[in-house]
């Protein structure tokens, strides 16, 4: 089976330091979207990529968050400088999204992320 | 108040029993409606999903939805200890971001 593949799958990491989560989408999948998953929030949608270009990044704090495509098999989301309240499950999803015609996503397992 | 609103639960059912998952939504623009089953310590997996109004069913579910109301359910029939698991809605319009929005999600636990 295809699958979505997030490194790495758990991260402990100190206050004010850099966080890398990796994401290798479906091969052939043309969206990829990062969502951050907490109990209080449920999934909040962070960005999301279209062909490799950001389409929408509204949900992320610009000030610390970024994300990229440097190519078709691989998005990054970075934190820096990393804060206790990040602490959250991040799911990496890919899809192909067709004009009038979209269709459920596959989900990552996801990196558990805690900052102490 | 939230776009979409879902009961986050827990329900707790006896094996065999009938189960009914519920979500509200406030954006009349929705159309793609969406059901996800994540275990635990797992990513959202697709279970079904619908466009505009009416029933889908597939296999022991069926997803409805009532666009008059902003209301969608998932039903789970013969209901087994291995559907335990936090069920999401999620739902899109046709706007061509296909940005999908989650309900909090329903724990569900299912007793032999």
């Amino acid at each position: 089976d295809a699958r979505v593949t997030q490194t790495p799958r758990h991260k402990v990491t100190e206050m004010g330091q850099e966080v890398t989560m990796r994401c290798q989408p479906i091969l052939g999948h043309n969206t990829v979207f990062w969502y951050r998953q907490t109990m209080m929030q449920g999934l909040e949608l962070l960005a999301y990529f279209r062909n490799r270009a950001p389409l929408d990044d509204s949900g992320m704090p610009k000030d610390r968050f970024s994300a990229e495509m440097p190519d078709a098999t691989l998005a990054t989301l970075k934190i820096q400088p990393s804060e206790p309240r990040d602490s959250a499950v991040y799911f990496c999803a890919s899809g192909l999204a067709r004009t009038y015609s979209p269709h459920g996503y596959t989900f990552g397992s996801g990196t558990r992320l805690t900052v102490v | 108040q939230k776009e979409v609103e879902q009961d986050p639960g827990p329900l707790s059912v006896p094996e065999g029993a009938i189960v009914s998952l519920n979500c509200t939504y406030s954006n009349s623009a929705f159309q793609y409606f969406m059901w996800y089953r994540q275990y635990s310590r797992k990513g959202p997996e697709l279970l079904m999903y619908t466009y505009s109004s009416g029933n889908k069913e597939d296999g022991r579910f069926t997803a409805q939805v009532d666009k008059s109301s902003k209301y969608i359910s998932l039903f789970i029939r013969d209901s087994q200890p291995s559907d335990s698991a936090t069920y999401l809605c999620a739902m899109t319009s046709t706007s061509g971001t296909y940005k999908y929005i989650f309900g909090t999600g329903t724990r569900l636990k299912v007793l032999a």
